[in-house]
């Protein structure tokens, strides 16, 4: 079965470079979730996109921007990028409206390492 | 606000023995729970998930929990370790205030599984 991909997996930019994650749902898959995982730590949620609009926000920096493009694709684009920024990048979709009954499919990750 | 606590930061168990992974959460709303299990290195993997109906949920690979609203618990065990379930298992709570889907984490277990 299609699963989740995430592109690129590993990346390592410097201090004030840009990123660019992308996140592929799964194949009719309509919404998609941004999450941050710092080093041992847990998962923190940035930003939901459902049918290309933004359905929530979270604890995402000013300096991250984020978009749900016509084939339900995601970008996160990172600027200014600081040390700090260095984390697993997960994205997870899932069809339909979000809501919170509703099971999330994770992709495996970008690993983003900012020197 | 939506939380969920996990009571142990590590768990140690041999081959063969039980396992009981801690779980509480606070809600305000009738909270859908997960438990994800994240292998070295991969992605989110979800085990099981409560979405109010049975309050004992079973999951893949012989894992289970059972909801107890009085204790405002979500435990997660399983009769009888494998070395291959050691990995880090989060308790999940979706956010059910904005309805979005969005999951909160809690901090993580560690288990490991000795021979």
């Amino acid at each position: 079965a299609a699963g989740v991909i995430q592109s690129p997996r590993h990346l390592i930019k410097e201090k004030r470079e840009t990123a660019t994650l992308k996140c592929y749902p799964i194949p009719r898959h309509d919404t998609v979730y941004w999450y941050q995982q710092g080093p041992g730590q847990d998962p923190q949620f940035l930003i939901s996109f459902y049918e290309k609009m933004q359905s929530d926000k979270g604890s995402i920096p000013d300096r991250f921007s984020a978009q749900q493009f016509s084939d339900y694709h995601s970008e996160l684009n990172m600027s200014s990028l600081e040390l700090g920024d260095s984390a697993l990048y997960f994205c997870a979709s899932l069809f339909g409206q979000p809501r919170a009954y509703n099971e999330q499919f994770f992709g495996p990750g970008t690993r983003l390492t900012v020197l | 606000a939506q939380s969920v606590t996990q009571l142990d930061s590590h768990v140690s168990v041999s081959e063969g023995t039980p396992v009981l992974l801690r779980c509480n959460y606070s809600s305000s709303y009738s909270p859908s729970l997960f438990w994800y299990v994240q292998h070295p290195n991969k992605g989110l993997q979800l085990l099981l998930k409560y979405t109010s109906a049975a309050t004992l949920v079973k999951g893949i690979n012989g894992f289970e929990a059972e909801f107890k609203k009085s204790e405002t618990s979500f435990h997660l065990t399983k009769p009888s370790a494998h070395m291959s379930d050691a990995a880090e298992y989060f308790c999940v709570v979706s956010d059910r205030s904005s309805n979005t889907g969005k999951l909160i984490f809690g901090q993580g277990t560690t288990l490991q599984v000795k021979p």
